[in-house]
């Protein structure tokens, strides 16, 4: 059973960095074929992808915001952690971790199990 | 890099068929047949409908399928029920980067 789920602060101040951790089970890392990405609500908005790792670790960004992100794994703890520099209050926003679905033919680039989200407000 | 163009809402009856439509560019939607649809209930995470445009994870019901022409990707739900009242976002895959749609609510009236 595929389970994540969410941490870190849950209010942060303008400029500083935020640190996400995401611990999963149910899968590995180090397995060929996994990945896990970030995504983001601001309330009562639209999904907005943020990042993804793969097994290998093969890394992408959104390209409006890969200046401010970096997205690392440690296998040996089932964590992906996702940080965001300079943080401001249009980033206030619920964040997900999600898992990457794969099959025979590869990646399915699409997320079928998901965190509960956890809710980062940026307010000085 | 825009997101991709949803309605703002729909609305059907029980029993009805609904589609919602997703219009992106040549860039992502019609480039690549890799559009995934995700349901979300108020206060909780989003589910997995669609992937690869048309395929149905397990577990999901076959009154939801996807499809694509051109620019345009749809979902649609044959025999509305109550419980399929929520938001539908699109996804695309565009090129070592996804974008999502701006979301659907859907009524079931």
């Amino acid at each position: 059973q595929i389970t994540l789920k969410e941490s870190g602060p849950t209010l942060v101040k303008p400029t500083q960095t935020l640190t996400l951790t995401c611990t999963f089970s149910g899968f590995s890392l180090s397995t060929s074929g996994v990945g896990v990405g970030w995504i983001r609500q601001p309330p009562g908005k639209a999904l907005e992808w943020l990042a993804l790792i793969y097994w290998d670790d093969d890394k992408r960004y959104s390209p409006s915001l890969k200046s401010r992100l970096t997205i690392t794994k440690d296998t040996s703890k089932n964590q992906v952690v996702l940080t965001m520099t300079n943080m401001d209050p249009v980033d206030t926003a619920t964040y997900y971790c999600a898992h990457r679905l794969w099959g025979p033919g590869g990646d399915c680039y699409s997320y079928d199990y998901w965190g509960q989200g956890t809710l980062v407000t940026v307010s000085s | 890099q825009s997101a991709l163009t949803q309605p703002a809402s729909v609305s059907g009856s029980p029993g009805q068929s609904i589609t919602i439509s997703c219009t992106g560019t040549s860039s992502d939607v019609g480039t690549y047949n890799l559009v995934s649809w995700y349901q979300q209930h108020p206060g909780k995470a989003p589910k997995l409908m669609i992937y690869e445009g048309s395929k149905r994870p397990s577990g999901v019901s076959n009154r939801f399928s996807g499809s694509k022409s051109g620019n345009t990707a749809s979902l649609t739900i044959s025999g509305l029920q109550a419980e399929d009242e929520a938001d539908y976002y699109c996804c695309s895959y565009a090129g070592s980067r996804e974008v999502f749609g701006g979301g659907t609510k859907l009524t079931v009236l």
